[in-house]
């Protein structure tokens, strides 16, 4: 089972750029989530999606933007990249609320010059 | 909003006990978790512990919780090189997300 998958792993960007990252699981899960790992930080919420078709603004959102147009992929995008946003950030899904475990991808480092 | 923390390294020696604690706020998670991070890779679960028992027993992996003191420890015998990972103890957020505690960092040294 491929459970949950980033693409792509690595990216290098310069400030101002755009980009995207793909998240794509194939549980069949309800909930995904955005989260970026910072030394130090832990995991933050970046954004969510308690289904298809919908989002909401987690813990960090700013300078973020997703959408969720199909059940198995979350996408996160960067519209004008900042070094702040240098991070490594993972991607999570869930079956079920409050029981269910949460699965992650490999994580994307993402550096900005 | 709920709040976990955590102590951020832990050294043990090779074979000796480890144990990882963490406080938490929000005493309506259902369920704590303990989730392990290898070098570049991304978080696994662990192990769990319902919220109304009081320990669990996974070979190794013991998980205590004292709800009156909002206190889950994680403790692991016999540790291994191979046990040497980040750990981060997480609770459940409003969200249907989990709240992260900062992770603590495990060396074991042989």
């Amino acid at each position: 089972n491929a459970g949950v998958t980033q693409t792509p792993k690595f990216r290098v960007l310069k400030t101002g750029q755009s980009m995207t990252l793909l998240c794509a699981q194939d549980m069949n899960h309800e909930y995904m989530y955005w989260y970026r790992q910072d030394p130090g930080m832990g995991l933050r919420l970046i954004h969510y999606s308690v289904g298809e078709g919908t989002t909401a603004k987690g813990e960090v959102p700013d300078g973020y933007n997703v959408s969720r147009l199909k059940k198995q992929n979350f996408l996160l995008g960067l519209e004008s990249a900042a070094p702040s946003q240098t991070s490594v950030y993972f991607c999570a899904s869930r079956g079920q609320l409050n029981t269910g475990e949460l699965f992650f991808g490999e994580g994307s480092r993402l550096t900005v010059l | 909003g709920e709040d976990v923390e955590q102590s951020l390294f832990l050294s043990v020696r090779e074979g000796d006990s480890s144990v990882i604690n963490c406080t938490y706020t929000d005493s309506s998670s259902t369920y704590l978790y303990w989730y392990k991070q290898e070098p570049g890779a991304g978080l696994q679960l662990l192990t769990y512990i319902f919220s109304n028992m009081d320990m669990k027993q996974d070979q190794r992996l013991t998980v205590l919780l004292n709800k009156k003191d909002k206190h889950l420890s994680l403790r692991i015998a016999d540790t291994q090189t191979g046990d040497s990972a980040i750990y981060f103890c997480a609770g459940g957020g409003s969200q249907g997300n989990l709240i992260f505690g900062k992770g603590t960092k495990l060396s074991v040294k042989p």
